[in-house]
């Protein structure tokens, strides 16, 4: 079973609205959690990176929020422009090996005018 | 971009062709990977490169061969490949092994005839 698991697989949005994406993990002991932006074409690009003391950060329309107690966390775009359409990739590290990180299928976003 | 640059973007092969994929990252880490990329799965780690001194096989066929000659270049050497061998290749570099931060490269796209 994967140790990073996304919801949902893809999703459909008009232009300027607002989408939630999920990851729940089982990966232990935690390090960190990234999510990754990868547009068709291309390799994953950073856009957040949360501890585990972090529940929230932001970086510009995209908010991500870390609960890790229930090993969950959140990206939320907002005001979505059609450069969003992407696949959003979540990615935890543990916190130690040299093997450390464990990568989500990614959420398919497709933003339509 | 992200300072890692991967030729070619697209590649298409007969199973009983050689081929090579070339990375090279112009950030001047030291650690350096290769990934499969096929849909609907979680991105693959293959190989890990320290230092030019391969650190992680993950149980990757034969007919896949890394070579690291310097700590900026990396590639795959592909030899009668199977059609399931189609997918997108990535490659990505950190600081060090243990950075959990990697910046990607753009992918070559494989297709097997």
């Amino acid at each position: 079973k994967n140790q990073v698991e996304q919801s949902p697989q893809s999703l459909i949005i008009l232009e300027g609205k607002n989408c939630t994406l999920q990851c729940n993990y089982t990966v232990s002991p935690f390090s960190n959690l990234r999510w990754y932006k990868q547009d068709t074409g291309r390799g994953p690009v950073s856009l957040t990176i949360m501890t585990f003391s972090e529940n929230t950060k932001s970086n510009g329309r995209y908010t991500a929020t870390l609960d890790a107690d229930t090993k969950q966390s959140s990206l939320h775009i907002t005001a979505s422009q059609l450069s969003d359409s992407a696949s959003y990739i979540c990615v935890v590290s543990r916190y130690y090996g040299n093997n450390r990180l464990a990568f989500g299928k990614g959420n398919q976003v497709v933003v339509i005018p | 971009e992200t300072g890692v640059t991967q030729t070619p973007r697209h590649l298409v092969m007969g199973m009983t062709n050689k081929k090579s994929l070339k990375c090279e990252q112009h950030l001047g880490h030291n650690a350096m990977y290769w990934y499969k990329q096929s849909a609907k799965k979680p991105l693959e780690l293959m190989f890990v490169y320290s230092l030019e001194e391969r650190v992680e096989n993950n149980s990757v066929p034969s007919r896949f061969s890394p070579e690291c000659p310097n700590s900026s270049h990396l590639f795959l050497h592909l030899h009668t490949l199977q059609p399931e061998d189609s997918a997108l290749y990535l490659c990505a570099s950190s600081q060090e092994l243990a950075a959990n931060e990697q910046f990607f490269g753009p992918g070559t796209r494989l297709t097997v005839l």
